[in-house]
């Protein structure tokens, strides 16, 4: 139980053009998700964290305009990099919160990696 | 705020030789703290947590870490090593119950494992 998946695994895009990630709890239903940025042989870096109904809290630094986060559903959290450029460039991984009310674990998804062209 | 430092970007060890990763975190509050191992291209498996309770934890593949509040550390252990063992390891630090940070988890710069035949 508790698993996290993540589509697509890796994408290519030019730059100036749009990706939409997805991050889905499969088999529980998540009230908060996170998105997290990993640079090569680097550490996690939380973008931001998605709650079920309303507008993710974004870290100090990241852009919410640029990093476009929606968590239509209890299921559901997506990421939408617009306008990508090559330092966009990097791994990206979601986590969700649950399964029970009041959990502290997160369950990670396999990771997207992005390369901007 | 909390921090989490891992000593060591790099570790070698034999095979069947004891790991030793090494994790030491400051928290205003009493942490969870947690262990991750990531594979290449893949996103991260939770090893081991402590909440509260019993300091030492045993986790997965034969992963054990020993909470010492005294030393704010909370070192991952494994007797003898396994060439499936190669990896990054991820200390996290989270305030749990207390978060009104939404529990939201703190990674170390992480540790490579490399094992030797």
């Amino acid at each position: 139980g508790a698993v996290v998946s993540q589509h697509p695994s890796w994408v290519i895009c030019k730059s100036g053009t749009s990706v939409k990630i997805e991050c889905r709890s499969l088999d529980f239903q998540a009230t908060t998700m996170f998105w997290y940025r990993q640079f090569p042989k680097q550490s996690l870096m939380l973008m931001a964290t998605s709650n079920e109904g309303s507008k993710a809290t974004y870290e100090q630094g990241v852009e919410k305009d640029k990093f476009l986060i929606n968590h239509a559903s209890l299921t559901l959290s997506t990421l939408t990099v617009t306008s990508a450029h090559p330092e966009d460039s990097s791994f990206y991984i979601c986590s969700a919160r649950g399964p029970l009310a009041g959990s502290y674990e997160q369950y990670f998804g396999p990771g997207t990696r992005l390369t901007v062209t | 705020a909390q921090s989490v430092t891992q000593l060591g970007s790099h570790v070698s060890v034999s095979e069947g030789a004891l790991v030793l990763l090494r994790c030491n975190y400051s928290s205003s509050v009493p942490p969870y703290l947690f262990w991750y191992v990531q594979y290449p291209n893949q996103g991260l498996q939770l090893l081991l947590k402590y909440t509260t309770g019993a300091t030492l934890v045993k986790g997965i593949n034969g992963f054990e870490a020993e909470f010492k509040k005294s030393e704010t550390s909370f070192h991952l252990t494994k007797p003898s090593a396994h060439m499936s063992d190669a990896a990054e390891y991820f200390c996290a630090v989270s305030e749990g119950s207390y978060g009104g940070s939404q529990g939201n988890l703190i990674f170390g710069k992480g540790t490579k494992l490399s094992v030797k035949p």
